[in-house]
């Protein structure tokens, strides 16, 4: 059974600062792995995929992550934090299951951004 | 095309009636997903439709709960009778299946009910 866990449901950076949301899975195959972002009320908008290919994978609003399979981690960075990008954060993971994706959530990461 | 629409964004009821959701996919969309999201947890996985079949639901699912996507476009989702612990947020997501590639699920704002 494949399951996700978010480290940290609680991050804060100042504005400017790097961000680094911390993700692990477990997963039987081959996984599918993303990160999505939910503004308060909002449903989730992906930010940023890996199926296969290059390990590290970049998103929309700078947002990139890097898949190590040694490390079962797909943790998302910014280099430089905005204020818009405050916001929860999940990550999910994917298998194929019964002929379709079945997609399990992370708990999620709230991110503060401090000005 | 304006995304995966649903409605109503928020609902109120009080213990013991029924409500019923709705969702619009994206029109050409043939898969269609509801989650249930509570508060401090990530959404799970309640069911999903590819058109008008009803494939696999989770044992989250109780016999309360019933969704319908009656001629696979827009889908339903009844919870009767309800409690207190079915307060949380419903979003819906729709895919285009297109065999063994991985489909982008897109999620609507999501309906929060809340039970008082």
């Amino acid at each position: 059974a494949q399951s996700v866990t978010q480290l940290g449901s609680h991050v804060s950076v100042s504005e400017g600062a790097l961000v680094l949301l911390r993700c692990n899975y477990s997963s039987s195959v081959p996984p599918y792995l993303f990160w999505y972002v939910q503004y308060p009320n909002q449903g989730l908008q992906l930010l940023l995929k890996y199926t296969t290919g290059a390990t590290l994978v970049k998103g929309i609003n700078g947002f990139e992550a890097e898949f190590k399979k040694s490390e079962t981690s797909f943790h998302l960075t910014k280099p430089s934090a905005h204020m818009s990008d405050a916001a929860e954060y999940f990550c999910a993971v994917s298998e194929k299951s019964g002929g379709y994706q079945k997609v399990t959530f992370g708990i999620g990461t709230k991110l503060q951004v401090i000005p | 095309d304006t995304g995966v629409s649903q409605n109503p964004r928020h609902k109120i009821t009080k213990r013991g009636q029924n409500v019923t959701f709705r969702c619009d996919p994206i029109s050409e969309h043939n898969r269609l997903y509801w989650y249930r999201q509570t508060l401090g947890q990530g959404p799970e996985f309640l069911t999903y439709f590819q058109n008008e079949a009803q494939l696999e639901k989770s044992r989250l699912l109780s016999d309360r709960f019933s969704a319908e996507r009656p001629k696979g476009s827009f889908s339903t989702l009844e919870i009767q009778r309800t409690e207190q612990g079915d307060s949380a947020m419903y979003l819906c997501a729709s895919s285009l299946a297109r065999g063994a590639v991985y489909n982008e699920q897109f999620f609507g704002p999501g309906t929060r009910l809340t039970v008082l």
